[in-house]
């Protein structure tokens, strides 16, 4: 099975910060790999399809770049909305798994 | 609209079985694969299952292969997960969630609560 690392398990960062997530995947997944960002009480939502590729409505803030194993996630200036907990997953293969998530919150 | 409304959640003992039910309404059903993703309390997501459109291909995570089962009824819009022999660690909100063709997870549910306790 493929094992996700995603770094780190949480941060803080004051509001316009450029906050960076990585993931790292136990194995070549070339770009198969979304990233789901999921505020407290609801329902994930996905971000970044195909490791790169902004969902359709998703503030252009959020980046993912990346292939192979090692990946990143980028929120270019940190809005207050933006607190949640952020996940990567790939879907190279199943069983499909996530990362451990990480919890960002406002410095 | 895309909606996905999970259904069957409760409490049960160890040992015991429940089913799961996701309504689908606003797409094109048997066109897209379906999944079960579920959430233990105060912890990360951990994908369950996954079935094809037609419901002739299955996938479960290593946790819970030989216990759960999923189904799909594409004449009522409705997906299913039974659970057999449930243990503690099975307690957790599930979510079911609809496939794309990439493979990425583009709607989920509210989630349904499943607590397993003596």
């Amino acid at each position: 099975d493929i094992q996700m690392t995603q770094s780190p398990s949480s941060l803080s960062a004051s509001v316009g910060d450029r906050v960076t997530i990585t993931c790292q995947a136990s194995q070549d997944i070339s770009n198969y790999l979304n990233w789901y960002q999921q505020k407290p009480g609801k329902a994930p939502k996905l971000l970044i399809y195909d490791a790169s590729n902004l969902e359709t409505g998703v503030p252009s803030r959020f980046s993912g770049s990346g292939s192979g194993t090692d990946f990143t996630f980028t929120i270019s200036s940190l809005q207050p909305e933006d607190i949640a907990t952020y996940y990567c997953q790939q879907y190279d293969n199943p069983p499909l798994t996530f990362g451990g998530g990480t919890k960002v919150e406002i410095k | 609209e895309v909606q996905l409304v999970e259904s069957g959640g409760g409490v049960v003992q160890p040992g015991g079985s429940l089913r799961l039910s996701c309504a689908a309404s606003g797409f094109t059903f048997d066109d897209y694969a379906m999944h079960w993703v579920r959430q233990a309390p105060g912890k990360g997501l951990e994908w369950v299952s996954l079935i094809s459109g037609d419901g002739g291909s299955t996938y479960y995570a290593d946790s819970v292969k030989g216990r759960f089962t999923i189904s799909r009824d594409n004449s009522k819009n409705s997906l299913y997960l039974q659970m057999n022999s449930l243990r503690t660690e099975d307690t957790a909100l599930y979510y079911c969630a609809k496939d794309t063709p990439g493979g990425h997870f583009d709607y989920w549910g509210q989630g349904t609560l499943v607590t397993v306790s003596s």
